[in-house]
């Protein structure tokens, strides 16, 4: 089956610039999670979305950051504007629905590598 | 609030050697998951192991198994054999209650040829 996709893979921006990131996760799955990837540092979730309603934002720069998904496939990813500390790989996930007894297993995108110069 | 701690930055073994990556977590839930992730330099994060807080025997896949001791809050992975292949970051990860993964910051392992 076809893996969760990000795009794009790289993006360089200067501060103040806004920028978008992509996810189409598995087929089926219905929760899918955003996370930001400092370099050197584990993920951390900035979003959880279960079919296309949050269930979890309360990592989520909301001053600067915004993500939706429309008709609970894909999801966007909006920073505006950048920071240099938003410099980071931002990672997509989902996963299957909860009665599938898999619920918790997370599958990954490439994800996206972001500079802020 | 739940923290996940890794203590080895990083660590190398010997092709065909065994390796134990360290990991201990703090939570005040007793039902909950813990997971190890493994993510290749320059690809994506993939599932090694998973286990359930409520199951005493402690998980296996092939050459990975875990040392899951619930008392201590530690959740060590085993890597027999090791591989080329298994040159990667590895992060520890816990989910409770609310369904969100929370990660180590990840152990480097290098494996020498």
């Amino acid at each position: 089956e076809a893996g969760v996709a990000q795009s794009p893979r790289y993006k360089i921006i200067e501060k103040r610039q806004s920028v978008a990131f992509w996810c189409n996760p598995i087929s089926g799955h219905a929760t899918l999670y955003w996370y930001q990837q400092i370099l050197g540092q584990g993920p951390k979730l900035l979003i959880q979305f279960q079919n296309n309603g949050v269930v979890d934002d309360s990592q989520l720069p909301k001053d600067r950051f915004s993500a939706e998904r429309l008709k609970g496939v894909d999801s966007t990813l909006k920073i505006q504007p950048a920071k240099l500390e938003d410099s980071a790989v931002y990672l997509c996930a989902s996963s299957e629905p909860w009665t599938s007894g898999r619920e918790n297993e997370q599958f990954f995108g490439p994800g996206t590598r972001l500079t802020v110069l | 609030a739940q923290t996940v701690t890794q203590s080895q930055p990083e660590m190398s073994v010997q092709e065909a050697e065994t390796v134990t990556l360290s990991c201990t977590y703090d939570t005040s839930e007793n039902n909950y998951y813990l997971f190890w992730y493994k993510q290749p330099p320059s690809r994506q994060m993939i599932l090694v192991i998973r286990q359930e807080a409520y199951k005493q025997q402690n998980a296996t896949e092939n050459r990975f198994s875990v040392n899951f001791q619930k008392a201590a809050k530690s959740f060590s992975l085993k890597i027999s054999d090791s591989q080329l292949g298994d040159t990667a970051m590895y992060f520890c990860a816990f989910e409770g209650s609310q369904g969100n993964l929370i990660f180590g910051k990840g152990t480097k392992l290098s494996v020498k040829p």
